[in-house]
């Protein structure tokens, strides 16, 4: 299976929203609902934000929140926030018969 | 809570064996409700999927990967563990574990461990 397409590097000033794609194919994140979003801090092990799509897990704060359209799914940050400066990286099903799964190449969000 | 700790060694020679030992706590490995599995990270790059194995022993691998990875696990320490043979620079990565979950996420994860391959 392929990485899933992030971009490089976003960036938005405090109190904006941003946006950040993951695309896919009809194979894996067109086909189901189970994408998931990663949060890294340098150094640190990633932390789920964002599962099947758009639940979010306890603690987790609303301003982060998830969809899919076709075979591109994304997190929408709202209100940016300096502490939200990190990596980020979406993960879907691959679509084949066991556990296969597929990341994203990870996204750098800056806040200005 | 749930917590997760890698062990094991951070330097590795080329053409050896990687082993990484991934401790749970906090909760028993041999709930029937998840799997558990290693994902890795080179340094700078993204994260790739390795395998995740169920508490019966049900093992699953990234199919670029699969020809040299071993997980398996052991109820009776909570443990769950990961063989990769035939090591080169390419597989020096931060290795981390977590629980994957039925429907494809994984949550909690483990600090991670930086495995070196290098003579």
């Amino acid at each position: 299976q392929s990485a899933l397409t992030q971009p490089a590097s976003v960036s938005g000033s405090p109190g904006q929203s941003i946006t950040i794609s993951c695309t896919g194919t009809s194979s894996d994140v067109g086909s189901y609902n189970l994408v998931s979003w990663y949060q890294q801090h340098p150094g640190k092990a990633p932390k789920l934000m964002i599962y099947e799509g758009s639940k979010r897990p306890s603690g987790v704060s609303n301003r982060f929140s998830g969809s899919k359209s076709g075979n591109t799914a994304s997190l929408t940050i709202s209100g940016l926030q300096a502490e939200d400066e990190a990596d980020y990286y979406c993960c879907s099903y691959a679509g084949s018969s066991t556990l296969d799964v597929v990341f994203g190449g990870g996204t750098k969000l800056t806040v200005l | 809570q749930l917590q997760l700790q890698e062990s094991g060694p951070g330097l590795v020679k080329p053409s050896e064996t990687l082993s990484l030992t991934c401790t749970v706590s906090g909760g028993s490995i041999s709930s029937s409700s998840y799997y558990w599995g290693w994902i890795r990270q080179p340094p700078g790059k993204g994260l790739e999927w390795i395998g995740s194995i169920y508490y019966s022993g049900s093992t699953y691998y990234n199919p670029s990967l699969k020809s040299r990875v071993t997980i398996s696990v052991d109820t009776s320490k909570n443990q769950f563990s990961l063989k990769l043979s035939s090591v080169t620079a390419a597989d020096t990565a931060v290795y981390y574990c977590a629980r994957h979950q039925f429907t494809y996420y994984y949550d909690p994860w483990g600090q991670g461990t930086l495995v070196t391959v290098s003579s």
